[in-house]
């Protein structure tokens, strides 16, 4: 069974363009979770995902921000018009049940020029 | 609503040394706590979890936790610490605030000095 999936690892975006970060979670798990961990912070969480549905957003940036975890296909974080304040390290988890432990995929660290 | 303070930011101790990291936590009722560690530029990984069984909990590569409801507290600990430890290590409680999420302590940095 694999682990957490995020892809790409590592991306390099110029200011005003778009990120698109992606997520797979462990096979048979449908809870799905988004984390923007700043450099020496601890990990912060952003939004709370089931299939097709946003359960909790409310650690999301009001503008530029989204996410979606459509029925095929993973989880998308999509950050438009990036600014510098964007770079971080951002993770996904995903779980069986919202009250269970998560598990994290390696993260998308994000470089903003 | 239910918060973890990680009372050191940074440790070291030497290998072979015992390890204590500190945490405790704020919840108005039994709470489902866990310890992660991060390696550099890695994901995270979970040590072990509490979730209102054996107050004493046993995770991998030697670490343990012991959760005190009169402290509020869920330090981890080892016995002996190995180079391989060096890492940061987070305290996390699953909080209830209309929906389960996780609330995590601001990490604590353990150096291993050979």
């Amino acid at each position: 069974n694999a682990g957490v999936m995020q892809n790409p690892r590592h991306l390099v975006r110029r200011r005003g363009q778009e990120a698109r970060l992606r997520c797979s979670p462990m096979k048979g798990h449908s809870h799905v979770y988004w984390y923007r961990q700043l450099p020496e912070e601890g990990l912060k969480f952003m939004v709370y995902l089931q299939k097709e549905n946003i359960i909790d957003e409310s650690g999301m940036p009001k503008e530029r921000f989204s996410a979606e975890f459509p029925k095929e296909g993973p989880s998308i974080l999509r950050i438009q018009q990036v600014v510098r304040g964007d770079s971080a390290a951002y993770f996904c988890a995903s779980s069986t049940t919202s009250d269970n432990e998560q598990f994290f995929g390696p993260g998308t660290r994000l470089t903003v020029l | 609503a239910q918060s973890v303070t990680q009372l050191d930011s940074h440790v070291s101790v030497s290998e072979g040394t015992p390890v204590l990291l500190r945490c405790n936590y704020s919840s108005s009722y039994s709470p489902s706590l866990f310890w992660y560690v991060q390696h550099p530029n890695k994901g995270l990984q979970l040590l072990l979890k509490y979730t209102s069984a054996a107050t004493l909990v046993k995770g991998i590569n030697g670490f343990e936790a012991e959760f005190k409801k009169s402290e509020t507290s869920f330090h981890l600990t080892k016995p002996s610490a190995h180079m391989s430890d060096a890492a940061e290590y987070f305290c996390v409680v699953l909080s209830f605030q209309g929906t389960y999420k996780y609330i995590f302590g601001t990490g604590t940095r353990l150096k291993v000095l050979a």
